[in-house]
């Protein structure tokens, strides 16, 4: 089956630039998101990328695809406090059963001034 | 806009006890998902509904049940709760452009 992988905890200075790492095996993956979780939370879609895409940017967040490497990269520029929190990729390929996403483990990311 | 909204927020059951999640959706979607967050696991999805009607086992439905009640409410039910069903719970469904809208969770603890 699918799976989706990332690592547990990153660490980063306010001000810095944090990238979050995620790898994924279904080639037929069409839609990668990247969700982020607050404390006592639920998930909130931050962006998403098409398949097709290389790269997307929105504001301090950069998105990056490798569609060969099946690698997905997100770039938070300028970190700041508010954006410690644990951060989900997640990948979909439309079956018409619905908006099935399967998740990574989550990343911690922990911003320190 | 209230969004997706779950009840309880909070539960602790003892082991064979049974209840049921509640969640509602006013943003008129097809499709509403039960996951369960645990940790170094991400979410892993129970049931899904992709229309009112119909539901279908995801990744871990044993020892769950649901009911697709109307094209608003999806509830998920423990007939027999196991200290392994303690987890966080979340809600979701799905805008036509297929974004996944989340409920706020239901931390359930199983003794």
């Amino acid at each position: 089956g699918e799976d989706v992988e990332q690592s547990l905890f990153l660490s980063v200075r306010e001000g810095d630039s944090s990238v979050i790492n995620c790898t994924y095996t279904d080639s037929s993956s069409t839609y990668l998101y990247w969700y982020k979780q607050e404390p006592g939370a639920g998930l909130q879609l931050l962006t998403y990328i098409f398949s097709n895409m290389d790269m997307k940017q929105d504001q301090r967040l950069t998105v990056l695809l490798n569609k060969k490497d099946k690698h997905l990269s997100l770039r938070i520029a300028d970190t700041q406090t508010g954006d410690s929190a644990i951060y989900f990729c997640a990948e979909t390929a439309f079956t018409g059963g619905g908006n099935k996403l399967t998740f990574g483990t989550g990343t911690q990311l922990k911003v320190e001034l | 806009n209230a969004g997706v909204t779950q009840t309880p927020k909070f539960q602790v059951l003892k082991t064979g006890q049974s209840m049921t999640l509640q969640c509602a959706q006013d943003m008129n979607h097809n499709s509403m998902y039960w996951y369960r967050q645990d940790p170094g696991m991400g979410l892993r999805l129970i049931y899904y509904s992709a229309s009112e009607g119909t539901t279908d086992k995801g990744e871990v439905p044993n020892g769950y049940n649901v009911s697709r009640l109307n094209k608003r409410e999806f509830s998920l039910r423990l007939e027999s709760a196991a200290p392994s069903q303690t987890s966080v719970y979340f809600c979701a469904s799905t805008s036509p452009g297929g974004e996944l809208f989340f409920g706020e969770g239901s931390r359930l603890t199983v003794l």
